[in-house]
């Protein structure tokens, strides 16, 4: 079973709709990562977050540490939000960087 | 700007061949990881360097090969002996190994065995 797990795997939505993916982890963690992979390939980091939630324009990251889950939002979609969404996990008292889902392919449709 | 760049973008390999990806920084980080990314899979940790001089491996290092003699390159070879090279490769750096700060990346670079 992998120790990062994503859903859904794959989302199409409507220009304007409110999206949210999700992850949920196995294991402790000291903090948690969502990435923005482009179609060309480059990722960008979008938020860090080790507790409570955080805002930037139309995105949205929560984090329950009990539940070992986090949640990504974008509010009022556009096309240009496509992309595939990557949670990723630094576990605790491991020797790795980061533990990586396998992403949500998100399609956001004129 | 500040950043990282991968180069080439593209690649193609006969069998047999091995190949150098570059990879370079100029944010002044000492950490840098190269990781692999396959269709439908979670990126993959190859190796990674905390500091010059000094890289140790990743999940998935049989079959590469790196070196660490400048603060701002981190060169990958995939070497003939890498069994399944077709891939998306991924560099990255952060301020420091122990740091749980954020993760900068190049725009990849894409590896095809012919």
């Amino acid at each position: 079973k992998n120790e990062v797990e994503q859903s859904p795997q794959n989302l199409t939505a409507q220009e304007g709709e409110f999206i949210t993916i999700n992850c949920s982890y196995s294991v402790g963690i000291s903090a948690l990562h969502w990435l923005q992979q482009h179609p060309g390939g480059g990722i960008v980091s979008l938020f860090m977050l080790s507790s409570g939630k955080k805002k930037h324009g139309r995105l949205i990251a929560t984090i329950n540490i009990q539940e070992k889950h986090s949640s990504l939002h974008i509010t009022a979609s556009h096309p240009r939000d496509s992309a595939v969404y990557i949670c990723a996990v630094k576990l605790s008292g491991s020797a790795r960087q980061l533990t990586f889902g396998s992403g949500t392919q998100l399609t956001v449709l004129p | 700007d500040g950043g990282i760049t991968q180069s080439p973008k593209y690649l193609f390999r006969k069998e047999g061949q091995n190949v150098t990806l570059s990879c370079e920084q100029n944010l002044n980080h000492d950490a840098m990881y190269w990781y692999r990314q396959d269709p439908g899979q979670g990126l993959r940790l190859i190796y990674y360097s905390q500091i010059v001089n000094d890289f140790q491996k990743g999940d998935i290092a049989e079959g590469y090969s790196v070196s660490r003699e400048k603060k701002e390159s981190f060169p990958l070879t995939v070497t003939s002996a890498q069994k399944n090279p077709t891939a998306f490769y991924l560099c990255a750096s952060s301020i420091s190994r122990g740091n749980t700060g954020e993760l900068f990346f190049g725009e990849g670079s894409r590896l095809t065995v012919l």
